[in-house]
């Protein structure tokens, strides 16, 4: 079974840049998360979705930050602009069912000059 | 604030060592969730626990909750250079709604 796809796996942009990161989930899990991770500290989740629709975006910075997953399977998630304190792993994940354990990708690392 | 607490930060211990890992939370957890991560990557699954009591073994890690749900604890028996890494618990909470959360992560250094 195919996991978590995540591209690209590293980023290196100049601040007030625009940046996006493409997921694409196990085939048939219908939630799929995104995560930020800062160095040293735990993944903060961002958006969670379930097939195209938003479930929890109460921590996605809205003013600058956007994701989409239009056709319910793979997903994008934008920042516009970036900050330095954008700085971190973007994490995406999928579950079968939003109650039941999360398989994640590989990480987007994403470095703000 | 850090919604769920990990202890310890870090760990170094010599190649076939016992360790202990815990998590805690001051609220009642529907769900916790233990991953192991390498620097850089993304987040293995390890383990999931439900139910207050609740204890599982998968090679020589072995997980439990306890009865309030609000604790649980990562023993790696003999441990072994494989096992380094950042060991993360995750949990599912609700004030309301569900919610993942995830705790700092222990860092795990084994020397040979």
């Amino acid at each position: 079974e195919a996991g978590v796809a995540q591209s690209p796996r590293y980023k290196i942009i100049e601040k007030r840049q625009s940046v996006a990161f493409w997921c694409n989930p196990i085939s048939g899990h219908a939630t799929l998360y995104w995560y930020q991770q800062i160095l040293g500290q735990g993944p903060k989740l961002l958006i969670q979705f379930q097939n195209n629709g938003v479930v929890d975006d109460s921590q996605l910075p809205k003013d600058r930050f956007s994701a989409e997953r239009l056709k319910g399977v793979d997903s994008t998630l934008k920042i516009q602009p970036a900050k330095l304190e954008d700085s971190a792993v973007y994490l995406c994940a999928s579950s079968s069912l939003s109650l039941n354990e999360q398989f994640f990708g590989p990480g987007t690392r994403l470095t703000v000059l | 604030s850090q919604e769920l607490e990990q202890s310890p930060q870090s760990l170094i211990v010599q190649e076939g060592k016992n360790l202990t890992i815990n998590c805690t939370s001051s609220k009642t957890l529907y769900g916790l969730y233990w991953y192991k991560q390498k620097y850089g990557e993304g987040l293995i699954f390890l383990m999931m626990l439900q139910k207050g009591g609740e204890e599982k073994s998968h090679e020589k890690i072995t997980a439990k909750l306890d009865e309030k749900k609000q604790q649980s604890s990562l023993h790696i028996t003999a441990s072994q250079p494989s096992h380094a890494g950042i060991y993360l618990c995750g949990a599912l909470t609700t004030s309301g709604t569900y919610k993942y959360i995830f705790g700092t992560g222990t860092r795990l250094k084994v020397l040979a």
